[in-house]
């Protein structure tokens, strides 16, 4: 089955510690993405890669890391961890570099105390 | 960078009637316009996406309609259901500079029965 997986779904941590949210697709596409969705505020872009070692930041970069080593997998690194970074974050990707139907993961949910 | 603005935020329709969802954008270089519904719990899924060489496209009950010197988009459902239920979101994209994605801040759809 054609699917983007995130690990974990669920997630609460403390300030400062270090956290890693993998994401994982199978439809060995070109581009992925992660967006952080809060109430009110729509989905925001955190960073995106058109493949493999290309990443470029998206609208709300600060904070966080990437890496794409590998074109399957794009994990989403929190370094320092901070409360307001609490929120639901959601990986995507799609075929080519962009312009096409993104495939959403089901979301992590993080909580950062 | 690119700003996308969505009304109404919340629309509740009678089972049957029509649903219009308006977004607007203001980097004239956006090319890529797709729409995504969001199910409680799940990630977006597309629905419906339009490019700039195009004024309109239907797929059965959903259409979306661009007007490029205006900088905006709509999204058109007809006959709605209550399956129709969700959180719809609009984006804007540069399909050939970055290819990153501004989401407009969703409208959630309730359809009466």
């Amino acid at each position: 089955e054609a699917q983007v997986t995130q690990n974990p779904r669920y997630l609460i941590t403390v300030t400062g510690k270090k956290l890693t949210v993998t994401c994982s697709q199978n439809m060995n596409h070109e581009y992925m993405s992660w967006y952080r969705q809060d109430p009110g505020l729509g989905l925001r872009q955190i960073y995106y890669s058109m493949n493999v070692e290309v990443t470029d930041k998206g609208d709300v970069p600060e904070g966080y890391k990437v890496s794409r080593k590998e074109k399957r997998n794009f994990p989403l690194i929190l370094e320092s961890p901070s409360p307001n970074q609490t929120s639901l974050y959601f990986c995507a990707s799609s075929y080519g570099t962009g312009g096409n139907e993104q495939y959403f993961g089901p979301g992590t949910r993080l909580t950062v105390t | 960078g690119e700003n996308v603005e969505q009304h109404p935020s919340t629309l509740s329709v009678q089972e049957g009637d029509s649903a219009v969802i308006k977004c607007t954008y203001s980097d004239s270089a956006s090319n890529y316009f797709p729409w995504y519904k969001q199910e409680l719990g799940k990630g977006p899924q597309l629905i419906i996406d339009i490019r700039s060489n195009v004024g309109e496209k239907k797929d059965q009950r959903i259409a979306v309609t661009l007007n490029k010197t205006a900088k905006h988009f709509s999204l058109h459902i007809t006959e709605t259901q209550p399956e129709d239920s969700a959180v719809y979101f609009c984006a804007a994209s540069i399909t050939n500079t970055g290819n990153q994605f501004y989401f407009g801040t969703g409208t959630s759809l309730t359809v009466i029965p």
